[in-house]
């Protein structure tokens, strides 16, 4: 019964291919989000989406695309990988936004190599 | 200057010391305040979350907020080595923000037996 589930939990690519993410939540929240986490524990939204509408779209790369077909699923898309984008990248879902915390996924460890 | 700033630590304690976690911001936007808990290849859990100036307990964790000092705390009481995690504390702002969380660099804590 996991309430936000990423899959997969472990990528490993080479430069230059494209790849996805995939998340669904069924805690029934309207409010979904992507955060990147550097090697430095460093968490930062890229982007959040409120019933399937954008509403954040932080300064990434083009290279990124997410996708919300319904508001319990919210997809990143990779394109072009590169060595800079390995990371481990979090969804994550509220409520609303503002209310409440966030209930996070357990992360997708991406190594570009 | 980071919006966010947090000790990265690390932080050694006996089992059954008295914890302070804190973090500084800037950005007086800042009205909902969180702090994490993210074990090693986990993703974070929401231990607290405060709105307004002032302190709120939870079982062995007490977070304080003085709005007017940009400063947030978190004490644990009684630490156990089943608190042994990376503490992260996380804010949001008002106005168009919309759930976007600006997150502290993280404070890697070791409870020791």
């Amino acid at each position: 019964d996991t309430a936000v589930s990423q899959t997969p939990k472990y990528l490993v690519t080479q430069m230059g291919n494209d790849k996805s993410i995939k998340c669904e939540q069924n805690l029934g929240h309207d409010t979904m989000y992507w955060y990147k986490q550097d090697s430095k524990k460093f968490l930062k939204i890229m982007f959040s989406y409120n019933n399937k509408e954008l509403i954040i779209n932080e300064t990434v790369p083009n290279r990124f695309s997410p996708k919300s077909p319904d508001k319990a699923h919210l997809n990143l898309h990779i394109n072009s990988l590169e060595l800079g984008d390995s990371a481990v990248y979090f969804c994550a879902s509220s409520p609303r936004a503002r209310v409440g915390g966030y209930t996070f996924g357990s992360g997708t460890r991406l190594t570009v190599v | 200057q980071k919006e966010v700033e947090q000790d990265p630590g690390p932080l050694s304690v006996p089992e059954g010391a008295i914890v302070s976690l804190n973090c500084t911001y800037s950005n007086s936007a800042f009205q909902y305040f969180m702090w994490y808990r993210q074990y090693s290849r986990k993703g974070p859990e929401l231990l607290m979350y405060t709105y307004s100036s002032g302190n709120k307990e939870d079982g062995r964790f007490t977070a304080q907020v003085d709005k007017s000092s940009k400063y947030i705390s978190l004490f644990i009481r009684d630490s156990q080595p089943s608190d042994s995690a990376t503490y992260l504390c996380a804010m949001d702002g008002g106005g168009t923000s919309y759930g976007k969380l600006t997150f502290g660099q993280g404070t890697i804590l070791t409870v020791h037996p």
